[in-house]
């Protein structure tokens, strides 16, 4: 099943910070980030584990609420780059972590 | 290094045709896939190839066939193209062994079928 994504869209201001929510009815092992600009390819933010392990780059926040099988990407003093589609993609079971199912995305526009 | 590449960047079908979307990657990873992507849908899950050999169905697998030809080379078929499958499609592959790794995408296949 497709994870939930919220919101749906956000405007920010550069310098201005936002929280884009991923959540899933089922378990999950892992989640996973990735930010797409306009007509380009998607690009690996970060993969939360079931344990608390995190492989990503540093510069991104997120976290992974387990119990509630909820993860949140913050984005902190937003720039103009920071604008893209982000996705979240969820793999319930260690056996088929290959198998990770995308969420709709959150659009994410920065304005000066 | 290329990373993923895919061919070609473009086509358009007439409903009905078939036709055959290339996926190569030169980063010797073990996992390949190829997604779907739809205005408002996101990235929807076509088939996935955990290893040389293998292939499992993803979330929209109808109207697919894939192969894993080799270790690099990963393709996808439509037998009969519908103007439902009007779509991006995307190829990715992740390392993956010993746990999930990131998915590196290639540059996208735009398929019209008119």
């Amino acid at each position: 099943q497709q994870p939930v994504q919220s919101p749906q869209a956000v405007i920010l201001r550069e310098g201005e910070d936002a929280v884009i929510n991923c959540s899933s009815s089922k378990a999950l092992y892992s989640v996973h980030w990735y930010r797409q600009k306009h007509g380009e390819a998607p690009v690996f933010l970060m993969i939360l584990l079931k344990g608390g392990e995190q492989k990503g780059h540093e510069k991104i926040s997120a976290s992974f609420n387990e119990k509630k099988q909820q993860s949140s990407l913050y984005l902190t003093a937003s720039q103009l780059s920071y604008s893209g589609t982000y996705f979240c993609g969820t793999a319930p079971m260690k056996t088929s972590y290959d198998k990770v199912i995308f969420g709709p995305g959150t659009s994410l526009s920065v304005i000066p | 290094n290329a990373g993923v590449t895919q061919t070609p960047k473009f086509q358009v079908l007439k409903t009905g045709q078939s036709m055959t979307l290339q996926c190569a990657q030169d980063m010797n990873h073990n996992s390949m896939y190829w997604y779907r992507q739809d205005p408002g849908m996101g990235l929807r899950l076509i088939y996935y190839s955990a290893s040389e050999g293998t292939t499992d169905k993803g979330e929209v697998p109808n109207g697919y066939n894939v192969s894993r030809l080799n270790k690099r080379e990963f393709s996808l078929r439509l037998e009969s193209a519908a103007p439902s499958q009007t779509s991006v499609y995307f190829c990715a592959s992740s390392p993956t062994s010993g746990g999930p790794y990131e998915q590196y995408f290639g540059p996208g296949t735009r398929l019209t079928v008119t």
